[in-house]
């Protein structure tokens, strides 16, 4: 199957700057999503990313916060904006080929 | 919106005893029920999904509409069984949108 390789694996930030973590696939997938796990809790999907078109997001989620691109198949990154302690949290990228597979996560502290 | 339950946060079993972690979920329509498995230190990778009716490592899964659970099972624990399972949802037309239980870990102890 196919595999997702995701950077960065960790970070440690200062409130009010911004993090992009990228997801690049070894093959074309036709979906590709975005997640988010918050300390003790499920993961919650943040929002599609659309291939040339922007990200759809789910409920309580907001391009401004958490603008996303994927400008081609194989291709997504997610922005954290202007972070709080309170983004601190693993982000996950998932493609879907016959089922959904994940990258290794990005474990991220905002202090 | 849809739901998934998984009541038990740990679960710690001895090796060779049966093993079963609890999914129960709440959807209106006919969803696609999955086991994802996190070993130490790997990546979120599936398990099995329930349209394929396969025993993967010796877990199975059935889907009980009338209960709206997914139980996971396996006859004989063994300590390599030991990760955070999770049980997740995909509604019909969800287009592979996964709806996650908060996860259980389970333990296998020699």
């Amino acid at each position: 199957s196919a595999v997702i390789s995701q950077k960065p694996s960790r970070d440690i930030c200062q409130r009010g700057t911004s993090l992009t973590i990228q997801c690049q696939v070894d093959s074309q997938v036709t979906m590709m999503f975005w997640y988010r796990q918050q300390p003790g809790q499920s993961l919650t999907l943040i929002a599609t990313a659309n291939q040339g078109s922007e990200a759809t997001y789910e409920s309580g989620f907001v391009i401004d916060k958490f603008p996303i691109s994927r400008p081609n198949l194989t291709f997504s990154t997610l922005t954290v904006s202007n972070m709080s302690p309170e983004d601190s949290s693993i982000y996950l990228c998932s493609g879907v080929s016959t089922e959904a597979f994940f990258g290794q996560g990005t474990r991220l502290t905002v202090v | 919106a849809q739901r998934v339950t998984q009541p038990e946060k740990l679960l710690s079993v001895f090796k060779g005893a049966p093993v079963e972690l609890k999914c129960n979920y709440s959807y209106s329509g006919s969803p696609e029920l999955f086991w994802y498995v996190q070993y130490s230190r790997q990546r979120l990778q599936l398990l099995l999904r329930h349209i394929s009716r396969e025993s993967i490592k010796g877990f199975t899964a059935d889907l009980n509409k009338g209960e709206t659970s997914f139980h996971l099972k396996k006859p004989f624990a063994q300590e390599e069984d030991s990760a955070m399972y999770y049980c997740a949802l995909s509604a019909t037309g969800g287009g592979n949108k996964l709806t996650f239980g908060t996860g259980t870990q389970l333990k296998v102890e020699l």
